[in-house]
């Protein structure tokens, strides 16, 4: 593994509580990555963050937050979860925009 | 916009060829190829930049046409490890460079029996 970890591995909640998802990295490098996949919808960049405190929505942010204090840390909140964001989350690193992405081994939501 | 991969799925024996396509109907500066094994986390194969050779990852090679805005996934004399879902991501090009993010297609699903 490229020193990427996500935690929970899987978690099941109920519709309206807040989640929070944990990406952890140990390479330092810059650009942190939240993707979730969907059957039929392949990987959808939510956010990204390209250093401490600097992050950017992509392409289906609505309903998701994150945060970045540390270079080493990426979290993604669900603020009120709903059943559309049962997924499976991705995080994943890259020194750069062009390098290729470590992904980390994901984490299962699921949404009652 | 997700650019589009052909074909969906695809059914091969062990030695067999096959060809997934990767479209985008916008400039691309770059095409990343991933793959994905059931229950796994996706895994880089190879990377083709604008203006690129032709690029190989064991028995995989891939290539990238600008003009068409394309790039096409070669597996030669498949393997059983080759079986997983292939997923192309993009770079879109914005004023002769990258936008910056990798947007993925919905994948090609290989399925390689002995």
């Amino acid at each position: 593994d490229a020193g990427i970890t996500q935690s929970p591995r899987h978690k099941v909640t109920e519709t309206g509580t807040p989640v929070t998802l944990r990406c952890h990295q140990t390479e330092n490098h810059r650009y942190m990555y939240w993707y979730r996949q969907d059957p039929g919808h392949g990987l959808r960049l939510i956010h990204y963050s390209y250093g401490v405190k600097d992050t950017d929505k992509g392409e289906v942010s609505d309903g998701y937050s994150v945060s970045r204090s540390k270079t080493e840390d990426f979290l993604l909140t669900l603020e009120s979860a709903t059943s559309s964001q049962t997924s499976v989350y991705f995080c994943a690193i890259s020194p750069g925009t062009g390098p290729a992405l470590h992904f980390g081994n994901g984490t299962r939501l699921t949404v009652t | 916009q997700q650019p589009v991969q052909s074909p969906q799925a695809v059914i091969l024996r062990e030695g067999e060829d096959a060809v997934i396509n990767c479209s985008s109907s916008k400039a691309l500066y770059s095409v990343h190829w991933y793959r994905q094994k059931h229950g796994e986390a996706p895994v880089f194969l190879m990377i083709l930049l604008k203006g690129g050779e032709q690029m190989r990852h064991e028995k995989i090679s891939a290539s990238f046409n600008e003009k068409k805005q394309q790039s096409s996934l070669y597996l030669t004399a498949s393997q059983l490890s080759y079986s997983g879902t292939y997923f192309c991501g993009t770079e879109y090009q914005i004023d002769g460079g990258s936008q910056g993010n990798l947007i993925f297609g919905k994948g090609t699903k290989l399925s390689v029996k002995p």
